[in-house]
């Protein structure tokens, strides 16, 4: 298993300001997830963060927006950049274990 | 692309048995798993099928036919805490995507 912890649980922003979010692993990973989840809605994922490269985006996010950093094998960060109504949603962070994945608890996010 | 349809919204009575399905079509399909929500909780994992067949954990079984591009969650002798929201998901490669997810509501 993995225990994850993310910070901030819950923000409230202003439009066209950025938040960053922290994902702390209890265990080294190659690779860490960024999902974002609207209100009522499935996970999508927004991109997958590798230590020492840069990260893969998936089709509809793009770097400029969501940047990634990935300064070590526990520890990861989301930029939300320069935030719309939109953006609200929660962001989970996660990590893998063969076929099963484990989540941190969330950001909220709420963007006024 | 990654799709897999789920029914949005399903409702049970307690101690009743409740099948969730899901179709998908992916590329580069390992297996398929399974995850709970509750409400304002992150998704934990339930089970996974890497093979065809029927895989059962306790109350919980999952089923898989490939060559369907099919399967199902079952849970059984439901509980009210078993209202929550379920979501199949594959595994591709590196990236795990998730369905559109079922909405499980438990009534006495």
């Amino acid at each position: 298993s993995a225990v994850i912890s993310q910070k901030p649980s819950r923000d409230i922003c202003q439009r066209g300001t950025s938040l960053t979010i922290q994902c702390q692993v209890d265990s080294q990973v190659t690779m860490m997830f960024w999902y974002r989840q609207q209100p009522g809605q499935s996970l999508t994922l927004i991109a997958t963060a590798n230590q020492g490269s840069e990260a893969t985006y998936e089709s509809g996010f793009v770097i400029d927006k969501f940047p990634i950093s990935r300064p070590n094998l526990t520890f990861s960060t989301l930029t939300v950049s320069n935030m719309s109504p939109e953006d609200s949603s929660i962001y989970l962070c996660s990590v893998s274990r063969g076929a099963e994945q484990y989540f941190g608890p969330g950001t909220r996010l709420t963007v006024t | 692309g990654q799709s897999l349809e789920q029914p949005s919204e399903v409702t049970a009575v307690e101690g009743a048995i409740v099948q969730i399905n899901c179709t998908y079509q992916t590329s580069g399909f390992y297996g398929l798993s399974w995850y709970q929500q509750h409400d304002g909780g992150a998704p934990t994992f339930l089970s996974y099928n890497g093979l065809d067949g029927l895989e059962e954990t306790g109350r919980f079984s999952s089923f898989l036919s490939r060559s369907d591009s099919y399967g199902y969650l079952l849970l059984q002798e439901l509980q009210m805490k078993d209202s929550a929201s379920y979501f199949c998901a594959v595994p591709t490669g590196n990236q795990f995507y998730f369905g559109t997810g079922t909405s499980l509501t438990v009534i006495p």
